[in-house]
């Protein structure tokens, strides 16, 4: 099966600052790829996914790239603020209705 | 607040007895997940049900777990003879189906089994 590895598993940024997420999988029929959010004590939240199609996708301060030939994928916040604290999930599936998640990276922002 | 509503929020059970854990789909949504989460760990994927069809249950243990998902009312995650292990909290998530429909998940039940 899918194996999704996340890093790092923590990371702080100062506010205005930008935090990178990155993500590695290992089925190369792999063709989804959607980041997720979760809040304390709340359901993950999807913030942006790409397609195997797409090498990079934007979304106002959040941006996802893409290189299927390394098979890794990550995630670019620009200017943090306090509301991006929270633990964000990485996730790929191909052809199926399966998703596999990476472990998650805690993100916290000092104001 | 027409989300993916779960319930209950938190469940505690004794050794020995069964957990159900209900989750209502968004609105228009016929397509139901659940997914297990044990702390520091991302999303295991359990199930996939469509309305009273199972479609896919290769990530959900072959004994004491069930699912279902009937043509009136809630899908239902059933857990019988829980044991310490089975604590974690269990997410569901709804879709309006096809491949790669972004999915809607609930804010999870938390189970504990004392």
């Amino acid at each position: 099966g899918e194996n999704v590895e996340q890093h790092p598993s923590t990371l702080s940024v100062q506010e205005g600052d930008s935090a990178v997420i990155k993500c590695t999988y290992s089925d190369s029929a792999s063709n989804y790829f959607p980041w997720y959010k979760q809040e304390l004590g709340k359901g993950p939240q999807l913030i942006i996914d790409i397609r195997s199609n797409v090498g990079e996708k934007k979304d106002q301060r959040i941006a996802v790239t893409l290189n299927k030939t390394a098979k890794h994928f990550s995630l670019h916040i620009t200017e943090t603020q306090p509301e991006d604290s929270a633990v964000y999930f990485c996730a790929a599936s191909g052809n199926d209705y399966k998703l596999s998640f990476g472990a998650g990276t805690t993100v916290t922002v000092r104001a | 607040n027409a989300g993916v509503m779960q319930n209950p929020r938190h469940l505690v059970r004794r050794r020995g007895q069964e957990a159900r854990l209900r989750c209502s789909p968004m609105k228009g949504h016929s397509h139901v997940y659940w997914y297990r989460q044990l702390p520091e760990e991302g999303l295991k994927f359990m199930v996939y049900l469509q309305k009273e069809n199972i479609i896919d249950e290769s990530g959900m243990p072959k004994e004491r777990f069930s699912a279902e998902f009937p043509k009136e009312g809630p899908s239902i995650l059933r857990i019988q003879q829980v044991v310490r292990g089975d604590s974690a909290a269990y997410f569901c998530a709804s879709s309006p189906g096809g491949l790669h429909s972004p999915l809607h998940f609930g804010n999870g039940t938390r189970l504990t089994v004392t």
